[in-house]
């Protein structure tokens, strides 16, 4: 069975710090799709990335990054001078392919962020 | 504008009532999801439906039931037989198609069920 590992319950940082939040998966599938989602106080899940087990480099997007490294089976995500906006909950989450299409997600149980002043 | 609307935001029921929740999306997705969140604790699978008229059961489908008559409409049942159903309901939609789990998913701003 597939699962995602979010061991960071909470996490708590002084604005301007980087912070990385960490995500270990596992699955017995050879091709599959990790993804991270912020869940602001308001609950809509956002999507913030997906990732390809086949494509092991690493990303950054402004002030977030991606490291992804198969061999530890690890998807985390840092972000670089933290701002009180992104104090949210993060969740990674990997799928799998279900039958007939479309796929299901497995998510960790997320890690809250508090970015303070 | 495109996207996933769920209503309503909160919701209020007695217990030994069924209640249904609403979810449309106007992306054009094939696929469309219901997930159960509650506190602490990551987002659980109910039911999915790749296409129209067609759904399948998900990790905790037990007390649930859903329909998808349109492409763009797939309503969930919160139904008496569900033993816990206080939670916070959110649905999703993802074009997936042809078997590529690819896709992300694309979610409503949820709603929050209260059972008394």
């Amino acid at each position: 069975a597939q699962k995602v590992t979010q061991a960071q319950t909470e996490i708590s940082v002084v604005e301007k710090e980087d912070v990385t939040l960490d995500c270990v998966y596992e699955t017995r599938d050879t091709t599959y799709y990790l993804f991270w989602y912020k869940q602001p106080p308001s609950g809509e899940l956002v999507f913030l990335i997906r990732r390809n087990s086949f494509d092991e480099q690493n990303e950054i997007s402004g002030r977030y990054s991606w490291n992804f490294q198969k061999s530890t089976s690890s998807f985390n995500f840092t972000i670089t001078a933290s701002q009180v906006v992104d104090s949210a909950v993060y969740f990674c989450a990997l799928s799998e392919t279900l039958t007939g299409g479309g796929n299901k997600l497995t998510f960790g149980t997320g890690t809250q962020l508090k970015v303070e002043l | 504008d495109g996207g996933i609307t769920q209503s309503p935001k909160y919701l209020f029921r007695k217990e030994g009532q069924n209640v249904t929740l609403s979810c449309e999306q106007n992306l054009n997705h094939d696929a469309m999801y219901w997930y159960r969140q509650d506190p602490g604790q990551g987002l659980r699978l109910i039911y999915y439906s790749q296409i129209v008229n067609d759904f399948q059961k998900g990790d905790i489908a037990e007390g649930y039931s859903v329909s998808r008559e349109k492409k763009e409409s797939f309503p969930l049942t919160v139904t008496s037989a569900q033993k816990n159903p206080t939670a916070f309901y959110l649905c999703a939609s993802s074009a997936g198609t042809s078997g590529r789990a690819n896709h992300e998913q694309y979610f409503g701003p949820g709603t929050r069920l209260t059972v008394t």
